[in-house]
C-alpha cells in the first residue's frame, strides 16, 4: 500500500530558530501534498496545499512567511517553521495524494514540535 | 460552508458492546467520505472511502455506511485494541483537493 514517511517524529527547538519537517511518498508519486496542524484533542486543520513545482496555496490565517512549504519533487515536500515561537508548538501532519488510486490520501506519522 | 460534525465526542464501551459513531456533513457536492483511525501521537490510518449514498464497506469489526446527509461507523463486538480516535473527512466539490475533517470520536473499550 501507499506509504508516506515523515521526519522527524519529534523535535524540540529554541525560540527564534527554524525547523524543517520532511514528508516523502515512498512508493508512489504525489503531485499534491497537504500540511495539517493538530492541537490536543482537536481535529486536523489544513494549513496549505502544495503542488509539485509550484507555489503552495495557504489557508486563510496561515502565515506564508512563517510556514515555508517547498514541493520540489514528486516524492518530497518540506515544511519549514521559521523564527519559531512557543505558540507554534503543535503536532504537524503531512498527507500525500496518490493519483494512481482514486482519491487515495495517505498520511505521515506526524511531527511533534515543541518550541522552548 | 462545508462542515463535518462527529458525535459523540467520546464513547466508552465494554468489550463486546456494539455501538455506532456518527458523522453528519454539509457539503457542496460530495466526492467522497473517508474514515480514519488515529492513535495518540500518530498520523491518521485509512479505514474506508465511501462515494455514494447506500454504499457500505466492512473491515473486520468495522462497517461504514453512507446516506445523503451522514455516515455511520458501526463497531461490532469491540475489543480494547479498537480504542482510538476515529476521524471522518469529506472531499467536497468546492474544497479543492484537500479533505475536510470532523473533530473525531474518541473510543475507549475496556475489558
Amino acid at each position: 500500500g501507499a506509504v508516506v514517511s515523515q521526519h522527524p517524529s519529534r523535535v524540540i527547538c529554541k525560540s527564534g530558530t527554524s525547523v524543517k519537517i520532511e514528508c516523502r511518498s515512498l512508493d508512489f508519486q504525489a503531485t499534491t501534498m497537504f500540511w495539517y496542524r493538530q492541537f490536543p484533542k482537536q481535529s486536523l486543520m489544513l494549513m496549505a496545499t502544495s503542488n509539485e513545482g509550484s507555489k503552495a496555496t495557504y489557508e486563510q490565517g496561515v502565515e506564508k512567511d512563517k510556514f515555508l512549504i517547498n514541493h520540489a519533487s514528486l516524492t518530497l515536500s518540506t515544511l519549514t517553521v521559521t523564527s519559531a515561537h512557543p505558540e507554534d508548538s503543535s503536532f504537524y501532519i503531512c498527507s500525500a495524494r496518490d493519483q494512481g488510486r482514486n482519491y487515495g490520501y495517505t498520511f505521515g506519522s506526524g511531527t511533534r514540535l515543541t518550541v522552548v | 460552508e462545508d462542515q463535518v460534525t462527529q458525535s459523540p465526542e467520546a464513547l466508552r464501551l465494554q468489550e463486546g458492546e456494539s455501538s455506532s459513531l456518527n458523522c453528519s456533513y454539509t457539503v457542496s457536492g460530495l466526492r467522497g467520505l473517508f474514515w480514519y483511525r488515529q492513535d495518540p501521537g500518530k498520523g491518521p490510518e485509512f479505514l474506508f472511502t465511501l462515494y455514494s449514498a447506500g454504499e457500505e464497506k466492512e473491515k473486520e469489526r468495522l462497517k461504514a455506511t453512507l446516506t445523503k446527509k451522514e455516515s455511520f461507523l458501526h463497531i461490532t463486538a469491540p475489543k480494547p485494541e479498537d480504542s482510538a480516535t476515529y476521524l471522518c473527512a469529506v472531499l467536497a466539490n468546492q474544497a479543492g483537493t484537500a479533505l475536510i475533517f470532523g473533530k473525531g470520536t474518541t473510543l475507549s473499550v475496556s475489558s
